[in-house]
């Protein structure tokens, strides 16, 4: 089955200590980004990837790091989460660049940072 | 900067009405628009995908149309049913070279009462 999974689903941490949300997909796809959603913001874009060793930053990347070492992987990565870094976090893949195609999403993994 | 918005951010309507979601965007420059769905607790949908130089899209009781010199599109929902009951979200690509951003807006929700 086509799929963008993502694990953990629900991650409760305390302030600075580092944690990895995993994201895979098993389409080939070559772009894949990450978002965050919040209560009255929307979806918002921290990072994308257009290919392997090919990373950017979205609109709020600050506070996260990515790294795309296979075409079927994105993991993001805080460093040192904050309480602000709450919230509900998207993966998602296209074939193309982002807009060219539609866009395959996870089931989201929902963020506390105590 | 381009900005998404959509209008109502909530609606709720008996089982079996017709229905128009709204979405309007402040940039006509866009590459396409896309229409998605998110359900409580789950990752978005894509519903359907309307190229910039397409005037509408159908799929099923879905029909969303585009209207790029008045900044506008709308998803008309046939028959209304429970099940479709959900989060939606419409995101624009604006128009550049990479492609590799999407703007989502706020969405609305809907609630379809039996």
């Amino acid at each position: 089955e086509a799929q963008v999974t993502q694990n953990p689903r629900y991650l409760i941490t305390v302030t600075g200590k580092k944690l990895t949300v995993t994201c895979s997909q098993n389409m080939n796809h070559e772009y894949m980004s990450w978002y965050r959603q919040d209560p009255g913001l929307g979806l918002r874009q921290i990072y994308y990837s257009m290919n392997v060793e090919v990373t950017d930053k979205g609109d709020v990347p600050e506070g996260y790091k990515v790294s795309r070492k296979e075409k079927r992987n994105f993991p993001l990565i805080l460093e040192s989460p904050s309480p602000n870094q709450t919230s509900l976090y998207f993966c998602a893949s296209s074939l193309l660049a982002g807009g060219k195609n539609e866009q395959f999403f996870g089931p989201g993994t929902r963020l506390t940072v105590l | 900067k381009q900005e998404v918005t959509q209008i109502p951010a909530a609606l709720s309507v008996p089982e079996g009405e017709n229905l128009v979601l709204n979405c309007s965007f402040t940039d006509s420059a866009i590459y396409n628009l896309q229409w998605f769905r998110q359900d409580p607790g789950k990752g978005l949908t894509s519903l359907l995908l309307i190229q910039s130089s397409q005037r509408e899209q159908t799929s099923g009781r879905l029909n969303a149309s585009l209207d790029k010199s008045s900044g506008r599109s709308t998803l008309y929902i046939a028959a209304s049913q429970p099940g479709d009951s959900a989060t939606y979200l419409c995101a624009v690509t604006p128009w550049r070279t990479s492609y590799d951003k999407v703007i989502f807006g706020p969405g609305t929700s809907l609630s379809v009462i039996p």
